[in-house]
């Protein structure tokens, strides 16, 4: 079964440019969850989605940034503009079940955005 | 608000030791917590959930514990072989119990 996939894996922009990243998650799994550490931090949650609605987006950093799960499947993440602040690897977890029950998160590998 | 503090930063211990890393959390008692292994350039992996109501859960050479007392978890890794060189991430429920958040992590380095 494949994993959680992250695309692209790494992608360099300037400043004001806008980037796209997209996570494809574990086949079935309603919970899609978008995570970021940026350099020398913790891995800080950014939003959830449960299908195509968005839980909770109560980390997205500010209005710069817009998630999208059309139809419950892949989820997209856009920067638009980027800053240079926005520099970071970006993570995209999954799970069946709800946090509250068991909460275990599979990961993509990440998306390293480096903003220059 | 909730928060998991991982103290070490790194910790290097010798092959065949046990590797010991602490995980504090803040404010009420989760009710579970998660610990999680990452390697360089790779997201994290789960490792092992262990509840509030377990004391200690073990899988392989891994033996965590939680105690509500303490806020505390530790986490053991027997018998510590170089593969076990990684950042180890603790990790818990916050109030809503809708994310997980996640400490900053402990970098081990196991010497042959």
């Amino acid at each position: 079964e494949a994993g959680v996939t992250q695309f692209p894996s790494h992608s360099v922009i300037e400043k004001g440019q806008t980037v796209t990243l997209r996570c494809d998650p574990i086949s079935g799994h309603d919970n899609l969850y978008w995570y970021r550490r940026v350099m020398g931090k913790e891995i800080k949650f950014l939003l959830h989605f449960v299908k195509e609605s968005k839980q909770d987006e109560s980390g997205m950093p500010n209005n710069r940034f817009l998630a999208e799960r059309t139809g419950g499947t892949y989820s997209t993440l856009k920067v638009q503009p980027a800053e240079l602040e926005d520099s970071g690897v970006y993570f995209c977890a999954s799970s069946q079940e709800r946090v509250g029950l068991t909460g275990e998160l599979f990961f993509g590998e990440g998306s390293r955005l480096t903003v220059l | 608000s909730q928060k998991i503090e991982q103290n070490s930063e790194a910790l290097n211990i010798q092959e065949g030791k046990t590797a010991t890393l602490t995980c504090n959390y803040t404010n009420y008692s989760p009710a579970y917590l998660q610990w999680y292994r990452q390697d360089p350039g790779r997201g994290p992996v789960f490792l092992l959930l262990i509840r509030e109501n377990e004391k200690e859960k073990r899988k392989e050479r891994l033996k965590v514990t939680f105690d509500t007392t303490l806020k505390q978890s530790l986490f053991h890794i027997t018998a510590s072989q170089p593969a076990d060189s990684a950042t180890y991430l603790c990790a818990r429920e916050d109030s809503s119990a809708s994310k997980i958040i996640f400490g900053s992590g402990t970098r081990l380095s196991i010497r042959p």
